[in-house]
């Protein structure tokens, strides 16, 4: 198993500018996040999903955008990027909500110019 | 004040001493994770606990949920365990806002010295 994957590892992008983070998971996870981290504070959370076809926003969502149309993947889509959206970007999944592991991918850096 | 404070933010030790890392809570929690990041960059699950105590190779977790308190220990450390290690709980599900998500500590930043 490939388990949780990630593209682009890096990516520099202009302000305005619009991009998908590509995210895929091998291990027929229900739940799938989106986390961003910033140097210096935790990992926050973007949107959750919880099953194909149902996602939700996590506790900071504004700038972006999710779909999940099947089990394995989840992209992150930010549509005007911002120099706010300069972040390391992890997506992770889980089986199940809770007593369940989550498993991450290996991050995407995003740098908006 | 964060809901999830680490202790201490750096730590530098010698190969060989035994390391214990701080992770206190304000919050109710259903579970709490330890959390492993590597210079590269990468998350690897170690532990998650709802109570007790949990042991994998050199790594203890230890939780006490009346003093919302965890600890994370490394015994015998090598310079491979360098990395920043990030505790984490899961609020219950009733919290507020988002009822899926983790509170991150900041991490404790390692550095094992040969």
């Amino acid at each position: 198993n490939a388990g949780v994957t990630q593209t682009p590892k890096f990516r520099i992008l202009k302000i305005g500018q619009s991009m998908t983070l590509q995210c895929t998971q091998d291990m027929n996870h229900n739940y799938m996040y989106w986390y961003r981290q910033d140097p210096g504070m935790g990992l926050k959370l973007i949107y959750y999903s919880v099953g194909a076809g149902i996602t939700d926003k996590g506790e900071v969502p504004n700038g972006y955008n999710v779909s999940r149309s099947t089990t394995e993947d989840f992209p992150l889509r930010l549509e005007l990027a911002a120099p706010s959206q300069t972040s390391v970007y992890f997506c992770a999944s889980s089986y199940r909500q809770t007593y369940n592991e989550q498993f991450f991918g290996p991050g995407t850096r995003l740098t908006v110019l | 004040k964060n809901e999830v404070e680490q202790s201490p933010q750096n730590l530098t030790a010698q190969e060989g001493e035994f390391i214990t890392i701080n992770c206190s809570y304000s919050v109710g929690i259903s579970a709490l994770h330890w959390l492993q990041q590597h210079p590269g960059g990468g998350i690897v699950s170690l532990f998650m606990l709802s109570s007790g105590k949990k042991k994998h190779g050199r790594l203890i977790a230890t939780i006490n949920i009346q003093e919302k308190h965890s600890s994370l220990h490394i015994t015998a450390s090598h310079p491979r365990d360098s990395a920043v290690y990030i505790c984490a709980v899961r609020p219950p599900w009733n919290y507020g806002g988002a009822t899926n998500k983790l509170i991150f500590g900041t991490g404790t930043l390692l550095a094992v010295q040969p």
